[in-house]
């Protein structure tokens, strides 16, 4: 398969633990972004990646949030000391320079996250 | 400051019927325009984007959207609907970051969309 794929699909946590999640974009594709969607809302930008580096990051990534992406390649999403809050889908996506020139994403399935 | 708003939450058409979901936006520039649809806990799929051209815009599973730019719409239609197209449907506009001179999507809230046999 070639598409962004994301690890876990899904995660059950108790409030105050830290979780992270794994994106794994389509390979030639060196834009990568999250965004986060709760229930009955449309996604909402969380971070950007060109390669390695971290060029934005919402307001809504609190400091309990952390993304990285040292290799250019596949990105891990960090919530620590998680809050009720935080549950949501969180959803990667990829994009080439030549689709990201028009500005079209490929998302994987997302990470559901929630936290008890 | 680019937005999308989609009026309805929820369309309701039989099968066989044609659909229409709403769009519309506000851009400064030229809008870049695309359509996703989203299953039951399953991520993103594009159908559609308009760029520039024919504002008719032919797109993935028989769908397809009318650019409108005096209406600022971009409404996404179907001719004839099946149940299978019951799913969350996404619109969305390019936000271009002239200072990172890359591009993120403005997503509007989604409409329902359900096709009843």
């Amino acid at each position: 398969d070639t598409g962004v794929s994301q690890d876990p699909r899904h995660k059950i946590t108790k409030r105050g633990q830290n979780v992270t999640f794994r994106c794994d974009p389509i390979s030639e594709h060196n834009r990568l972004y999250w965004y986060r969607q709760t229930l009955g809302q449309g996604p909402e930008f969380l971070t950007y990646f060109q390669n390695e580096a971290q060029l934005e990051k919402s307001r809504l990534l609190s400091d309990r949030f952390s993304a990285e992406r040292p290799k250019g390649s596949f990105s891990t999403l960090e919530i620590q000391r998680t809050e009720q809050g935080d549950s949501a889908m969180y959803l990667c996506a990829s994009s080439s320079l030549y689709a990201g020139s028009t500005g079209e994403l490929f998302f994987g399935e997302g990470s559901r996250l929630t936290v008890l | 400051a680019q937005s999308v708003a989609q009026p309805e939450d929820q369309v309701n058409v039989a099968e066989g019927n044609p659909l229409t979901v709403k769009c519309t936006y506000s851009v400064s520039g030229n809008p870049y325009l695309f359509w996703y649809v989203q299953y039951p806990n399953r991520g993103l799929q594009f159908l559609l984007k308009y760029i520039t051209g024919d504002n008719l815009v032919k797109g993935s599973y028989g769908f397809e959207a009318e650019f409108n730019k005096s209406q600022t719409s971009f409404h996404l239609k179907k001719p004839s609907a099946l149940v299978s197209d019951s799913a969350l449907y996404f619109c969305a506009v390019r936000r271009v970051m002239f200072s990172g001179g890359y591009n993120k999507l403005i997503f509007g809230a989604g409409t329902r969309l359900a096709v009843h046999p």
